[in-house]
């Protein structure tokens, strides 16, 4: 199974940006690469997902390496509410039950 | 309106009793998934039902049995319940098998004393 490998934690202050980075080294070319947070007791939530290309929903921005080897999901102006885990996640597009979660990003944001 | 609920969001039981947990979702999803987070906040897939069939069925004990009655529901029932089922459980949808969102439950606690 592709694994990713995550900082344990990192800090911010508020309504500046945030840079997360993944790596996933072994990853496929049939993997897409997908982020989901999870608010303090709450069920994880979905940010955004991508393949190759960069991405930007208006939660926030992933930004994929060339060789797809490592990627960056990018808060443009961290808030109080965005303080969570962060899981970087490889999903196979024709083997999707294969999606799990690793050990995540732990996000402070200082007021 | 709650997109994914459970019930209940606490449960707390003596070891070798059965307990059931009960998922329901109100987004018009055909998929619906079972996860567990252990005390480290591993999150593992268990089970996934879409449009009622058991699709995924990951390396979990034969005591855990999930059933979907209709395409909305999806309960975790167990069995001979031991201290190492103590987790949180999270139930979650999505549009289809292959579609990359899933939206989460706000999870069920589960103390095995």
């Amino acid at each position: 199974d592709a694994k990713t490998t995550q900082p344990n934690s990192m800090e911010s202050n508020e309504e500046e940006p945030v840079h997360l980075p993944c790596n996933h080294s072994t990853i496929s070319g049939t993997d897409y690469i997908h982020w989901y947070r999870q608010l303090p007791s709450q069920g994880p939530e979905y940010v955004i997902h991508g393949l190759t290309s960069n991405v930007n929903n208006r939660m926030a921005s992933l930004a994929i390496a060339e060789d797809r080897k490592s990627s960056t999901l990018i808060l443009h102006r961290a808030t109080l509410r965005d303080a969570a885990v962060y899981y970087c996640i490889l999903r196979d597009m024709y083997n999707f039950n294969k999606f799990y979660f690793g050990s995540g990003t732990k996000l402070n944001v200082k007021p | 309106d709650t997109a994914v609920s459970q019930t209940p969001k606490y449960l707390v039981t003596q070891m070798g009793n059965d307990k059931s947990i009960k998922c329901e979702q109100n987004l018009g999803h055909d998929t619906m998934y079972w996860y567990k987070q252990d005390s480290k906040k591993f999150l593992k897939i268990m089970f996934s039902y879409n449009n009622k069939e058991l699709i995924i069925n990951e390396t979990v004990p034969n005591r855990f049995s999930p059933k979907s009655p209709d395409k909305a529901h999806l309960n975790l029932h167990i069995n001979s319940l031991e201290l190492g089922d103590s987790a949180v459980y999270f139930c979650a949808s999505s549009q289809d098998p292959g579609y990359n969102e899933q939206f989460f439950g706000p999870g069920t606690r589960l103390t095995v004393l």
